[in-house]
């Protein structure tokens, strides 16, 4: 069973590239998030999605777009990538918004050069 | 919306003492208060919560207590040792009412030896 599955670990790109963090859990579960994590800051939600077809935007959204390609998936994109975007990114799934356990993934590092 | 305090940033305590971690809330609609364990490398981890309904709930050496009117939550973690080091958030939703999970900054523990 393996949980919650970010790809890829670690990445560095260049200002104003762009790329897709994947993420895909396996436990049936109807809500997906994306988290930044940041020296001090703590754990800031960026997008949400509380079942397949929807999508919220959560603390920090700007700079970011998300798909929820189906149930198991939930991506985030990056278009113009900035050093300000320099961060390790957490993908996290709950069951339903009844159930409150979040089960994370093991992390994206992203550097933005 | 929703805005969680989490207080100290850092904690070091001898190993045998106790720690306690408070974080505060702003949202009075919040039911739901759950606490993350992240080890180094890791992606954060459930290890207790509480309800609103509720004003303390306990599992061996941890600990919650909440207080409602006050709006503040604390972790207390007796007889500590050193697999306890790690770093602890606190978070607070509207369970059964809205998707959003909203994080406190974080307090990195040391136990020393």
């Amino acid at each position: 069973n393996a949980g919650v599955t970010q790809t890829p670990k670690f990445q560095v790109l260049k200002t104003g590239q762009s790329m897709t963090l994947q993420c895909a859990q396996d436990m049936n579960h109807n809500s997906m998030y994306w988290y930044r994590q940041d020296p001090g800051m703590g754990l800031r939600l960026i997008y949400y999605s509380a079942s397949e077809g929807t999508t919220d935007k959560g603390e920090v959204p700007n700079g970011y777009n998300v798909s929820r390609l189906n149930k198991r998936e939930f991506s985030l994109r990056l278009e113009s990538a900035a050093p300000s975007q320099t961060s390790v990114y957490f993908c996290a799934s709950t069951l339903s918004r009844s159930e409150g356990e979040l089960f994370f993934g093991e992390g994206s590092r992203l550097t933005v050069l | 919306g929703e805005n969680v305090e989490q207080h100290p940033s850092t904690l070091s305590v001898q190993e045998g003492d106790s720690a306690v971690i408070k974080c505060t809330y702003s949202d009075s609609a919040s039911n739901y208060f759950p606490w993350y364990k992240q080890e180094l490398g890791k992606g954060p981890q459930l290890i207790i919560d509480i309800r609103s309904n509720v004003g303390e709930k306990k599992d061996q050496r941890i600990a919650v207590t909440l207080n409602k009117t006050a709006k503040h939550f604390s972790l207390h973690i007796t007889e500590t040792q050193p697999e306890d080091s790690a770093v602890y958030f606190c978070a607070a939703s509207k369970m059964n009412r809205d998707d959003k999970i909203i994080f406190g900054k974080g307090t990195r523990l040391h136990i020393l030896p």
